[in-house]
């Protein structure tokens, strides 16, 4: 079945340091990929939508400039967390759409990031 | 807009005991149901899936159909175990690219 990967799995960072996350999908091409965001024992909290070659358009309350999404292939996009503070802590995890497989996502194993 | 509303837990049964999780779903149109699984320090697995109204979808013992009726997609599994014990989303999606809309997600506990 389709795979998506993101990297890294685990992250540790100092306050006001930047991480990229990375999700590829790796046997197919993801025209459209999501990220999403997970606060401990909640749902998934939908981010941004990273379309191939344009702008992410980010939900309300999420802040573009401080979550940089970029989509520069079919199969990765990219989450960089600018000037990270400890209330950016999460677990961050991507989707990405085999356009082949109508309406179903496949989610990325997530990326735990610790800001101390 | 399209909501998911799925039963609050944390449940807790023992092994071998039946599962029920209920998802009740506010869409337009005819969306696809998912149910998803997160096994703790993992990401989300797709557990099963139904695309139209009938449609059972089923997976290692977990069974959900698809009622547009009630407009609900309940989890049920007969007997369950210990290595079941994870958090579970019900989910929707339309037609299109758009995202996956979730329940807030419903924590399993299965002692032996």
């Amino acid at each position: 079945g389709a795979v998506v990967s993101q990297h890294p799995s685990w992250v540790i960072c100092k306050s006001g340091t930047s991480v990229k996350i990375e999700c590829r999908s790796l046997d197919f091409q993801a025209t459209t990929m999501f990220w999403y965001r997970q606060f401990p024992k909640q749902s998934l909290m939908l981010m941004a939508t990273s379309n191939e070659g344009s702008k992410a358009t980010y939900e309300q309350g999420v802040e573009k400039d401080k979550f940089l999404i970029n989509h520069a292939s079919l199969t990765l996009s990219t989450l960089t967390v600018t000037s990270a503070h400890p209330e950016d802590s999460s677990f961050y995890i991507c989707s990405a759409r085999d356009r082949r497989e109508s309406g179903e996502l496949f989610f990325g194993e997530g990326s735990r990031l610790t800001v101390l | 807009g399209n909501s998911v509303t799925q039963m609050e837990g944390p449940v807790t049964l023992s092994e071998e005991a039946f599962l029920t999780i209920n998802c009740t779903y506010t869409a337009t149109g005819y969306p696809s149901l998912f149910w998803y699984v997160q096994y703790p320090g993992e990401g989300l697995q797709l557990l099963l899936k139904a695309t139209k109204a009938d449609d059972k979808g089923s997976n290692k013992g977990f069974e959900a159909t698809y009622r547009k009726e009630t407009t609900s997609f309940h989890l049920e599994k007969g007997s369950v175990q210990v290595s079941d014990s994870a958090v579970y989303f019900c989910a929707l999606s339309d037609s299109g690219n758009t995202p996956l809309v979730f329940g807030k997600g419903t924590r399993l506990s299965v002692i032996a």
